[in-house]
C-alpha cells in the first residue's frame, strides 16, 4: 500500500527566506508524486509533478522538488517566499500500473510573515 | 473554457438523510476523482472512475457511499442515511489521463446536522 507524511502542518517562514516542506512517500513500486497548492478560497491546483527522468522537477511559482529515492522523499522548495505563496500544500503519490488512486497527504498550511 | 464544476456548494441536511453531489467534468477528461476533505485530515480518496473500466471503489467508507458516472461524463456521489461524521468537503477532480494534472472543482460542503 502507498503512504505520504507530511512533516509539519503548520510552518512559518519569513518573506524572503527559503521555504521547505517536506513530503516521503512508501510504496512498494516505482512512485509518481505531486505537489498541490490550494490558496485561500480556492481550489486545489497543480505545482509540479515527478513521473520518469530528471529527480529535480521545477514546477510554477519559482517552486522545485527532488526525488530521492533512497531516502523515499519529495520535498518541496522555493529559494525566496512571497507573501503570495501563502497557502495550503499536498503532496500526493500514484503508481504507473494497477490502479491509478492518489494518496495525497495531511498538508502543510505555510505562512509567510512580513 | 470551462472548469470542473459541482453542486451544490454548500448542503446541510438532518442525520439519516440521503444526500445527492453532483460533479460535471472537463470535457473530454476520461478520469474522475472523488475527494472527501475534512479539516486535519487531508484528502481522502474515495472512488476512480477511468473511461469504461470498473471504477476503484476502495476509498468508499461505508456502503452507504456510492457514485457513478454516466456516459463518461456527469458523476454523482450518493451519501444514504448520513451521520454527523460525514460533514466535510466533497472534492471532484478530472483528468485526461490517470497520470495527467487533475483538475480540482470548488467542493460541495456537507453539513450534517
Amino acid at each position: 500500500a502507498q503512504s505520504v507524511t507530511q512533516l509539519g502542518s503548520h510552518v512559518s517562514v519569513s518573506e524572503g527566506a527559503l521555504v521547505l516542506l517536506r513530503c516521503n512517500y512508501s510504496s512498494s513500486v516505482p512512485p509518481y508524486l505531486f505537489w498541490y497548492v490550494q490558496y485561500p478560497n480556492q481550489g486545489l491546483q497543480l505545482l509540479l509533478k515527478y513521473t520518469t527522468g530528471a529527480t529535480l522537477v521545477k514546477g510554477i511559482n519559482g517552486f522545485e522538488a527532488e526525488f530521492k529515492k533512497s531516502e523515499t522523499s519529495f520535498h518541496l522548495t522555493k529559494p525566496s517566499a512571497h507573501m503570495s505563496d501563502a497557502a495550503e500544500y499536498f503532496c500526493a503519490v500514484t503508481q504507473a500500473s494497477g490502479t491509478y488512486k492518489y494518496i495525497f497527504g495531511t498538508g502543510t498550511r505555510l505562512k509567510v510573515l512580513a | 473554457g470551462a472548469g470542473v464544476s459541482q453542486s451544490p456548494s454548500n448542503k446541510v441536511t438532518e442525520k439519516g438523510k440521503d444526500v445527492e453531489l453532483r460533479c460535471d467534468p472537463i470535457s473530454g477528461h476520461t478520469a474522475l476523482y472523488w475527494y472527501r476533505q475534512s479539516l486535519g485530515q487531508g484528502l481522502e480518496f474515495l472512488i476512480y472512475f477511468q473511461g469504461n473500466s470498473a471504477p476503484d471503489k476502495s476509498g468508499l467508507p461505508s456502503d452507504r457511499f456510492s457514485a457513478e458516472r454516466t456516459g463518461g461524463s456527469v458523476s454523482t456521489l450518493t451519501i444514504q442515511r448520513t451521520q454527523q461524521e460525514d460533514s466535510a468537503v466533497y472534492l471532484c477532480a478530472s483528468s485526461l489521463g490517470p497520470l495527467e494534472v487533475q483538475y480540482f472543482g470548488p467542493g460541495t460542503r456537507l453539513t450534517v446536522t
